[in-house]
């Protein structure tokens, strides 16, 4: 059975930084690009970012590039989003997902930036 | 960016009614590799998405014959043929063929 298990988040104020983690289990972690994708309270979905297979690759929107890094472990099956510069409009619960088509869904992790 | 309407924003539903949601998108979404890239999910309250169709209207694993996709270009639909009380949530098409990905602002399923 896929599982993806997200942790990390919580309470940080504005301008700091908050590293969230995925962790895998159930299929071959290597073989697949993954994604975090966000929601905002009582809001629709957005796509944060995207790595490679290998880690080489990385793709984010413009609403955090520069800000958000995400990057993986294959031989901890984990997957990975450093946060900086955080804004209140990064309000909002992350998913860890399967780059391809979306297919799975971590249950997700709330992070909220307040002072 | 691609920008996905979906209509309506609410849809009221009796047990059993067939409903058809609409996603339109400001450009094609047909790939140069002949795909479409239009995808449909539902977020039941209080869960994370959950993927129903893929590539326009390949049905997900485990997901009921009782949904279904269509559309080509521009335009697609999500039917539900018969809603059961499980189908309640927000629906979501997304779409992948333009970078960045990008979902429509959703459509609410509720009873009637």
């Amino acid at each position: 059975e896929v599982q993806l298990v997200e942790s990390g988040g919580g309470l940080v104020q504005p301008g700091r930084s908050l590293k969230l983690s995925c962790a895998a289990s159930g299929f071959t972690f290597s073989n697949y690009y993954m994604a975090w994708v966000r929601q905002a309270p009582k809001k629709g979905l957005e796509w944060v970012a995207t790595i490679s297979t290998s880690g080489s690759r990385t793709y984010y929107p413009d609403s955090v590039k520069g800000r958000f890094t995400i990057s993986r472990d294959n031989a901890k099956s984990s997957l990975y989003l450093q946060m900086n510069s955080l804004k209140s409009e990064d309000t909002a619960t992350y998913y860890c997902a399967r780059h391809s088509g979306f297919d799975y869904w971590g249950q997700g992790v709330m992070v909220t930036v307040s002072s | 960016d691609v920008v996905l309407t979906q209509t309506p924003s609410i849809l009221s539903a009796t047990i059993g009614q067939s409903v058809s949601i609409s996603c339109r998108s400001s450009q094609s979404l047909l790939d140069s590799d002949g795909n479409t890239y239009l995808y449909w999910f539902l977020q039941r309250p209080g869960q994370s998405p959950q993927r129903l169709i893929y590539l326009v209207s390949n049905l997900g694993s485990g997901v009921p014959n009782r949904f279904s996709g269509s559309g080509s270009g521009t335009d697609f639909t999500l039917k539900i043929s018969g809603v059961e009380a499980e189908d309640l949530g927000v629906y979501y098409c997304m779409q992948a063929t333009h970078a960045p990905r990008t979902f429509g602002g959703g459509t609410k399923l509720e009873l009637k």
